[in-house]
């Protein structure tokens, strides 16, 4: 099945205590990207990357990180999580010449 | 800032009657606007896109673009039940960084 895999689907960390959240699709896509969705905020693009070793910043990029080693994974880093990065993440691909993003179940995260 | 902006409801409309929903955008060389619907606790999936000015119908759905006023709207006919969700417009201003409104809840009352 045609998919973008995120996990863990929730996590509750502490302040400071670094994580991962990882991203994988099996569809072959070129672009990847990261959003955090905020209430009254919306979805807001932290990183995106148009292909493998190709990453740049989106809107809200502070305080994370991102790697494209491979074309099927796109990890998002949080080097020192804070509260304010409590939020609802989702993983988008797509294909080149075709705008349509897949998303994935997203990722529930909470910074105490 | 690039900003796109939407009524964040609710909108309340009848089984079986039209809904509309609106959406404006900043920046005057956006060049792909999109609209995706996310179920409550769900992600968002793409239903609708358009490029060129004017209106484009897919099923129940049509969506319009009117690039001199910056406006897109989504209209749903014959609403169902089903189709209470948040609409999020969602516009790309040339460099692929995708830029989502704040969405609007729509309810479909039975």
């Amino acid at each position: 099945e045609a998919q973008v895999t995120q996990n863990p689907r929730y996590l509750i960390t502490v302040t400071g205590k670094k994580l991962t959240v990882t991203c994988s699709q099996n569809m072959n896509h070129e672009y990847m990207s990261w959003y955090r969705q905020d209430p009254g905020l919306g979805l807001r693009q932290i990183y995106y990357s148009m292909n493998v070793e190709v990453t740049d910043k989106g809107d809200v990029p502070e305080g994370y990180k991102v790697s494209r080693k491979e074309k099927r994974n796109f990890p998002l880093i949080l080097e020192s999580p804070s509260p304010n990065q409590t939020s609802l993440y989702f993983c988008a691909s797509m294909p080149a010449h075709q705008e349509k993003l897949f998303f994935g179940s997203g990722t529930q995260l909470s910074v105490l | 800032q690039k900003e796109v902006e939407q009524n964040s409801g609710p909108l309340s409309v009848p089984e079986g009657a039209i809904a509309s929903l609106n959406c404006t955008y900043s920046d005057r060389g956006s060049q792909s606007f999109f609209w995706y619907r996310q179920y409550s606790g769900k992600s968002p999936e793409l239903i609708m896109f358009i490029y060129s000015n004017g209106d484009k119908e897919d099923g129940r759905f049509t969506a319009q673009l009117n690039k001199a006023s910056q406006y897109v709207s989504l209209l749903i006919r014959d609403s169902q039940p089903s189709d209470s969700a948040t609409y999020l417009c969602a516009v790309n201003p040339g460099t692929y960084k995708y830029i989502f409104g704040t969405g609007t809840r729509l309810k479909v009352l039975a």
